[in-house]
């Protein structure tokens, strides 16, 4: 059974651009979040959707957004970067509670 | 609201000792679920344990053993005779039974196991 999977691994972007993180859950799992690590915050929670519904947010600004779709994959989108948002992204994929992660997305923006 | 809270920020053993790393909790939530998750250098969380509120038992799983106590709001989670490979940062998480899949992360304990 495949796992989670996150693409790109990696990625750098140049401040004010956009970017889309792409997380395929685990087949049957319909519920994925996202959590933003840095060093200095650790890991945070970003937002979590089930059957293409946002069904919590954290405490990030607009410039972050998500979306699911019906195959249960889903994106983030971060707007306008600043170098603050330089983190590994990490996509969990749940079902019953019972979370898996996958490799994460590591932003680097300059 | 939640919070994990794990003191030791970093923990250097020398092979074969036995290690426990610490995590306190707190929550208004009668149910509740929490984790241990493993962090090699690649990156990815690896889920180790998931323990439900209503099940205090002790868990042991090879070198691995969970202890958890509701009386302090403890999850401790002890490596017996590590190994170079148990080298990781190591997370103590809480989520909500029943209402969404959203994870409190504790900040990490950086274990290193010293040959």
């Amino acid at each position: 059974k495949a796992g989670v999977t996150q693409t790109p691994r990696y990625l750098i972007k140049t401040r004010g651009q956009q970017v889309t993180l792409s997380c395929s859950p685990i087949s049957g799992h319909r519920s994925v979040s996202w959590y933003q690590q840095t060093p200095g915050q650790g890991l945070q929670f970003l937002f979590e959707y089930f059957s293409e519904t946002q069904r919590n947010k954290g405490n990030f600004p607009g410039r972050f957004s998500g979306r699911q779709f019906s195959n249960s994959r889903s994106e983030m989108n971060v707007s306008t970067l600043e170098l603050g948002d330089s983190a590994l992204y990490l996509c969990a994929s749940s079902l019953g509670g019972l979370a898996f992660f996958g490799q994460g997305t590591r932003l680097t923006v300059v | 609201a939640q919070k994990v809270t794990q003191a030791q920020t970093e923990i250097s053993v020398v092979e074969k000792e036995d290690v426990t790393l610490d995590c306190v909790y707190e929550t208004r939530d009668t149910t509740y679920y929490l984790f241990w998750y493993k962090q090699p250098p690649s990156g990815e969380l690896v889920f180790l344990i998931r323990r439900n509120s209503f099940d205090e038992q002790n868990e042991i799983s090879g070198r691995y053993s969970w202890n958890f106590q509701k009386s302090t709001s403890s999850f401790n989670f002890t490596i017996t005779a590590s190994q170079v490979v148990d080298s990781a940062v190591y997370f103590c998480a809480h989520s909500r039974v029943n209402r969404d899949d959203k994870i409190i992360f504790g900040k990490g304990t950086r274990l290193h196991i010293l040959p």
